[in-house]
């Protein structure tokens, strides 16, 4: 079981707006950055936010995070075929002094 | 260009141990954190740990203290990742990523890049 929730699938179809949650507790997203990650199959995790709202460069702006008390998302705007990807929420957990990573969300574009 | 390389598959049997190599390239090796994650077949991320390839000091998981040893080689600039012990649910591809956020801030964690995964079969 995952310190951090996220629901294990989500969907939409080309064009639409996609949200994915993240459910944490005051040890760990209330009092540090979130982190998303994107996995495509067969493939190494890719980092798509940082610091609860940073794009890397190279990452679209279609890709936006945002945090509010114990709660996260990730959302996907103008969502596309390339898109359909496992997606991870990460963050600093101060209870357990390390990194703990929510289930994962796998999005399908339908 | 930043890139981490790892060491191919390997198979094992339980109770041995397994010893997975990252080299680092287009950056210098000791300004940042490594960390090791794990994903086991078909399941999501765990992290196991992470070297200060500076000092060598090292932070594991709860979970993986007493079983894991990670070490770094900066005359080469590849870091290390030992698992003993092995049993049947260490089967995982096991990534090492590079920490690129603020040295001084333990909270801040974003691995980038990650290396390719090198998978570990534990079988009898």
């Amino acid at each position: 079981q995952s310190v951090l929730t996220q629901p294990p699938s989500a969907s939409g179809t080309p064009g639409q707006r996609v949200t994915i949650s993240c459910s944490g507790s005051s040890s760990n997203i209330e009092s540090n950055y979130v982190y998303w990650y994107q996995q495509l199959p067969g493939t190494a995790p890719k980092l798509l936010i940082y610091r609860n709202s940073q794009r890397p460069s190279g990452v679209p702006d279609r890709f936006s995070g945002s945090k509010s008390g114990t709660s996260a998302s990730l959302a996907i705007s103008g969502l596309r075929s390339e898109d359909e990807a496992d997606y991870y929420c990460a963050v600093w957990d101060d209870s357990l002094s390390g990194v703990v990573f929510g289930g994962g969300t796998k999005l399908t574009v339908l | 260009q930043v890139q981490l390389v790892q060491s191919g598959a390997e198979v094992k049997k339980p109770g041995a141990s397994v010893k997975v190599s990252c080299q680092a390239s287009g950056y210098t090796f000791t300004d940042y954190y490594m960390h090791w994650v794990r994903q086991a077949p078909g399941q999501g991320l765990e992290w196991m740990g992470r070297i200060n390839p500076n000092s060598g000091g090292t932070n594991y998981a709860q979970k993986f203290q007493g079983r894991v040893t990670m070490t770094r080689d900066t005359s080469i600039s590849t870091a290390y990742m030992e698992l003993s012990r092995l049993r049947s649910d260490d089967t995982a591809v096991y990534y090492c990523a590079r920490n690129r956020g603020d040295v001084v801030v333990v909270s801040d964690n974003w691995f980038d890049p990650w290396g390719q995964g090198t998978l570990v079969t534990v079988s009898s």
